[in-house]
């Protein structure tokens, strides 16, 4: 199986900051790479599919990049909406598999 | 809208089995898939497996061959997920979502989840 590492766990940051959340995969998996955002007793959101398409509805703050192994989330400039714990998800035509979770507190 | 509606919560023993439905709306059932994603109390995400609504062929995460079985009716628009063989750590919301296209892709429209909660 693939495996997915995000990095960092948690993260602290006030309202207006830059932040970038970022995720490695074991081996390369093209841009086959999703992120959802999840708010407590939430199902989760999408945000980004193909590594750096953005969701229909989804603010422009959000952005993605990265192909291969390693790819970023970034928000531009976080809003108090978007305190929540973040995944990415890897999918190809058999299997997928989603990373730890990176919570984003208020600093 | 594309609307997913999940069967209510579970109290099951361990040993036992739960079987959570998945009843789809607001589009062609048959033209996209199904994956099943848990979430044990506290945890992250776990992709558990995938089913095409189109012709059954399935994709199940290794950790839980052999337990897991993921069908559809299609004259109901409806998805199932049994797992067999629960134990504690099985304890979970059970979400289900439909890709954004017809095969194992991004999940753009997720269920409301169901609690199954394993407990002797």
């Amino acid at each position: 199986d693939i495996q997915m590492t995000q990095s960092p766990s948690t993260l602290s940051a006030s309202v207006g900051d830059r932040v970038t959340i970022t995720c490695r995969a074991s081996q390369s998996i093209s841009s086959w790479l999703a992120w959802y955002q999840q708010k407590p007793g939430k199902a989760p959101k999408l945000l980004i599919y193909k590594a750096s398409s953005l969701e229909s509805g989804v603010p422009s703050r959000f952005s993605g990049s990265g192909s291969g192994t390693e790819f970023t989330l970034t928000i531009s400039s976080l809003q108090p909406d978007d305190f929540a714990t973040y995944y990415c998800q890897q999918y190809n035509s058999y299997s997928s598999t989603f990373g730890g979770g990176t919570k984003v507190e208020i600093k | 809208q594309v609307q997913l509606v999940q069967s209510g919560a579970e109290v099951k023993k361990p040993g036992a089995s739960v079987k959570v439905s998945c009843k789809a709306s607001g589009y062609t059932f048959t033209s996209y898939g199904i994956s099943w994603v848990r979430q044990a109390p506290g945890q992250g995400l776990e992709w558990m497996g995938w089913i095409s609504a189109y012709n059954g062929n399935t994709n199940y995460a290794q950790k839980l061959q052999g337990r897991v079985t993921m069908t559809t009716d299609t004259s109901t628009s409806t998805a199932y997920m049994e797992l067999r063989s629960l134990r504690s750590d099985d304890t979970a919301v059970y979400y289900c979502a439909r890709p954004l296209s017809s095969g194992l892709t991004a999940l753009g429209n997720w269920g409301q989840g169901t609690l199954v909660t394993v407990s002797s």
